[in-house]
């Protein structure tokens, strides 16, 4: 079984355009992660949730809205999608004594 | 904030010698420091953690240590496989804190 899966896998879209990215974790865990992942592989938060409520939002554009509709599923969604925002986006869950656990990544391609 | 340095950007290994990648921490409540291995297509991988209230911890050929007065942590692989080739991201976290900070990663290629 999966233990964090996000789909699609990959996205390819056109500027302007709305999209969201879903992601899913069967741990228990109360938190989740997005994070972002650029073409040199740094890796950068996102936005953080803990049981369903936002307690890290990270200088993101507020064109990303993040929804927690239970403590299982945190999706992305993404207004107006602009070409800097092509980039892989990773979602991720973990508790407080354990370590994060990431999902396959969400290649996202804005043409 | 919290930040996480790590070096080097690139490393290249003859396949059987050593690797060693280095990371720092700007923050001193971090008590948690994990390791993940990225590999071409996934998503990162714990590999090996280690917390503020050890020094060193070894699994197999892949260890960590810790040095808190000087708020450095490093990753040492040895005897590297060509399945060691990825890239490797430090990380950072504080005591009861949600977030984890990563490093900027390392990609290491291991030479045949």
């Amino acid at each position: 079984d999966t233990a964090v899966s996000q789909t699609p896998k990959y996205l390819v879209t056109q500027m302007g355009n709305d999209k969201s990215i879903k992601c899913e974790q069967n741990l228990g865990h109360d938190t989740m992660y997005w994070y972002k992942q650029d073409s040199k592989k740094f890796l950068k938060i996102m936005f953080s949730y803990n049981n369903k409520e936002l307690i890290i939002n990270e200088t993101v554009p507020n064109r990303f809205s993040p929804k927690s509709p239970d403590k299982a599923h945190l999706n992305l969604h993404i207004n107006s999608l602009e070409l800097g925002d092509s980039a892989v986006y990773f979602c991720a869950s973990s508790s407080p004594q354990t370590l994060a656990f990431f999902g396959q990544g969400t290649r996202l391609t804005v043409v | 904030g919290e930040n996480v340095e790590q070096h080097p950007s690139t490393l290249s290994v003859q396949e059987g010698d050593s690797a060693v990648i280095k990371c720092t921490y700007s923050d001193s409540a971090s008590n948690y420091f994990p390791w993940y291995k990225q590999e071409l297509g996934k998503g990162p991988q714990l590999i090996i953690d280690i917390r503020s209230n050890v020094g060193e911890k070894k699994d197999q050929r892949i260890a960590v240590t810790l040095n808190k007065t000087a708020k450095h942590f490093s990753l040492h692989i040895t005897e590297t496989q060509p399945e060691d080739s990825a890239v490797y991201f430090c990380a950072a976290r504080g005591m009861g804190a949600s977030k984890i900070i990563f490093g900027s990663g390392t990609r290491l290629s291991i030479r045949p």
